[in-house]
Order: structure tokens, then C-alpha cells, then sequence
């Protein structure tokens, strides 16, 4: 699977949006971009997951460039229960069976009062 | 989202000892299970693979005759740690998918996480 890089930490206001960048310039044709967050002392949660086109659902925006060599998820509206570590991971797939989602370090996401 | 349960959510053994960990899928059937490591303040590390009714799948580096996986169910997996050592000391989560699609979209979906410490 292809790494990805992303900035160790960041920090967000309350009730503004969290902008938190990816990048995976070795990411193949077929490989899709997950995002999954961490709270602290639980288990990862799914958050989105894409190919090609920008995706949106109840938690998330996920913004892929044309190229697919970068990504965004967006947090429109961060809470204070947002603050986590957010881990995008690249994989072929969306069947368990084509590939383990592999975690880097993630980003450290602080919401701020 | 499909549930998964982990028990227990913690636990403290002596060393020397073994801890068994259970993880159940509680709504939804697993045909494979995952278990991952986590020491404090790293990435979670996958230990092994397992498929319903089938020997599970070690990670390069995961001794499987010290961390014993068995699926036995499809909506059961255990991990015993056996003969623990302080060093065996860390967060242990599961996962778990469906490949029948019982959980929408064959994702992954984890376990809250048991923390072990051995004295």
C-alpha cells in the first residue's frame, strides 16, 4: 500500500473548520484514501473514504485532488469531541480482503475553546 | 455503524501469567477479525489476521505461539496472551469486517480497545 504523510499536529477554534491535509503522491489507480480518528484510550473510528470524487457524509467532507497525489478532510464545525488523532491511510480497495488498512502516525487534531 | 465489543476493557495481570481478550461483532457476522497493538503515544500495529474457522495470519514479527488467535464463530474472536511479560504491556484492538457486505460497505469497524498491564 501507498504511505502517506501527514503533519503531526494541528490545532482548531471551536466551532470552526478543520481543514486536515494528506498526501499519498505514490497512490495507485486503484487504491482508495480512508480517514479514521482516534480518540484517546478508544478504538479508531471510520470517518470517510474515497477514490477519485470529493466525498460527503454526516461527519466529514473529503476533498481529493485531481491528480489523487493529496487530500483534505474537512470537519465543517469542530467540536471540542473532535479532538483526536486522525490517521489517513491509502488501500487497495474497499474489500478487507484486498489489502489491511496499514496506520502511520496520523495528526494530532486539538479543538480549542 | 456495526458494533464491535471488546472484554475486558482492561486488565492487570502478573507476569507469567495468561490474559485471555475477547472481541465480539455484536450485530452483524465477522468472517475476518483483526487484532492490533498499540504502545503509548504510537500508531496501532496489526498483530494477525484471522478468517472464520481458519488459522489466523501472523504479522512479520508477531510470535503466534505467544499471542494465540482463534475465530471460532463469526462473531467471536479471542487473543490469549500467554506467559506475559511487563513488555507485553499495551493496547490491544480488534476489528472486524464482513465480506457479505452485513455491514454496508466491508469496512472495518473497531473495538473500543483493551488495556493490559503486567506487573
Amino acid at each position: 500500500d501507498a504511505k502517506t504523510t501527514q503533519p503531526p499536529s494541528m490545532d482548531c477554534a471551536e466551532g470552526r473548520a478543520a481543514n486536515l491535509p494528506c498526501n499519498h503522491s505514490t497512490i495507485s489507480g486503484n487504491e482508495y484514501v480512508y480517514w479514521y480518528r482516534q480518540i484517546h484510550s478508544q478504538g479508531p473510528q471510520y470517518i470517510i473514504h474515497g477514490l477519485k470524487n470529493n466525498e460527503t457524509n454526516e461527519m466529514a467532507s473529503l476533498i481529493i485532488t485531481e491528480d489523487r497525489k493529496s487530500s483534505t478532510l474537512i470537519l465543517p464545525h469542530a467540536t471540542l469531541r473532535d479532538t483526536a488523532v486522525y490517521y489517513c491511510i491509502v488501500r487497495v480497495g474497499v474489500s478487507v480482503s484486498q489489502g489491511n488498512l496499514i496506520f502511520g502516525k496520523g495528526t494530532k487534531l486539538s479543538v480549542k475553546p | 455503524g456495526a458494533v464491535v465489543s471488546q472484554h475486558p476493557s482492561w486488565v492487570i495481570c502478573k507476569s507469567g501469567t495468561s490474559v485471555k481478550i475477547e472481541c465480539r461483532s455484536l450485530d452483524f457476522q465477522a468472517t475476518t477479525m483483526f487484532w492490533y497493538r498499540q504502545f503509548p503515544k504510537q500508531s496501532l500495529m496489526l498483530m494477525a489476521t484471522s478468517n472464520e474457522g481458519s488459522k489466523a495470519t501472523y504479522e512479520q514479527g508477531v510470535e503466534k505461539d505467544k499471542f494465540l488467535i482463534n475465530h471460532a464463530s463469526l462473531t467471536l474472536s479471542t487473543l490469549t496472551v500467554t506467559s506475559a511479560h511487563p513488555e507485553d504491556s499495551s493496547f490491544y484492538i480488534c476489528s472486524a469486517s464482513s465480506l457479505a457486505g452485513g455491514t454496508g460497505y466491508n469496512e472495518q469497524f473497531f473495538g473500543p480497545g483493551t488495556r493490559l498491564t503486567v506487573l
